[in-house]
């Protein structure tokens, strides 16, 4: 069974340019999450989808941020424009379970964003 | 806002030796769930324990749950080279059950 991939692993980019982040989350997984985490600081949240529909997005930093989940399939993250403090590392999680956490998450890698 | 804390920050111990990481929390939980991170990896599920219990194995994982103290602790038994990694604890909260939340974690180096 294939986990959670996350595509491009590393993205480095200037201040002001554009990046999209892909999240292909396991087949059947109803729940999408993604979370960041800057050095040495928490996990944060920021969004989660039910399907294709988003179920939470309070943990978006601002509008420079959107997610969107085509099909209730893919996801994709999308910063525009990059901004010194959007660098980390950008996680998607994927769970069974229609909007419940009863179970575990499963994590991608990951994509460490470097904005220069 | 963040609702779990991990402690210590780091801790750094012999191969062989026990490994013992605190995690509080502030509000009531459904469950609270730990995983592991190697490093350039994504979190790795170690084990869930619910509201209800006080006590889970897996392995030569341990974790225990106090509800009223709002804390739970992971003991790593027998540690080797390869539990080298950062831990974190997460909770779901009681009135939100379709959200998780993460502390910042305990970063765990085992020496040779």
């Amino acid at each position: 069974e294939a986990g959670v991939t996350q595509f491009p692993s590393h993205s480095v980019i200037e201040k002001g340019q554009t990046v999209t982040l892909r999240c292909d989350p396991i087949s059947g997984h109803d729940n999408l999450y993604w979370y960041r985490r800057v050095m040495g600081k928490e996990i944060k949240f920021l969004l989660h989808f039910v399907k294709e529909s988003k179920q939470d997005e309070s943990g978006m930093p601002n509008n420079r941020f959107l997610a969107e989940r085509t099909g209730g399939t893919y996801s994709t993250l999308k910063v525009q424009p990059a901004e010194l403090e959007d660098s980390g590392v950008y996680f998607c999680a994927s769970s069974q379970g229609f909007g419940r956490i009863y179970e575990k998450l499963f994590f991608g890698s990951g994509t460490q964003l470097s904005v220069l | 806002s963040q609702q779990g804390e991990e402690d210590p920050q780091a801790l750094s111990i012999q191969e062989g030796e026990n490994a013992t990481m605190n995690c509080s929390y502030k509000t009531s939980i459904n469950n609270l769930q730990w995983y592991r991170q190697n490093s350039g990896r994504g979190l790795v599920h170690l084990i869930l324990i619910r509201s209800n219990e006080r006590e889970k194995h897996s392995g030569r994982l341990r974790v225990t749950l106090d509800t009223s103290k709002k804390s739970s602790s992971l003991l790593i038994t027998a540690s080797r080279a390869a539990d080298t990694a950062s831990y974190f604890c997460a909770t779901v909260p009681m009135n939100r059950d379709d959200k998780i939340i993460f502390g910042k974690g305990t970063r765990l180096h085992i020496l040779p």
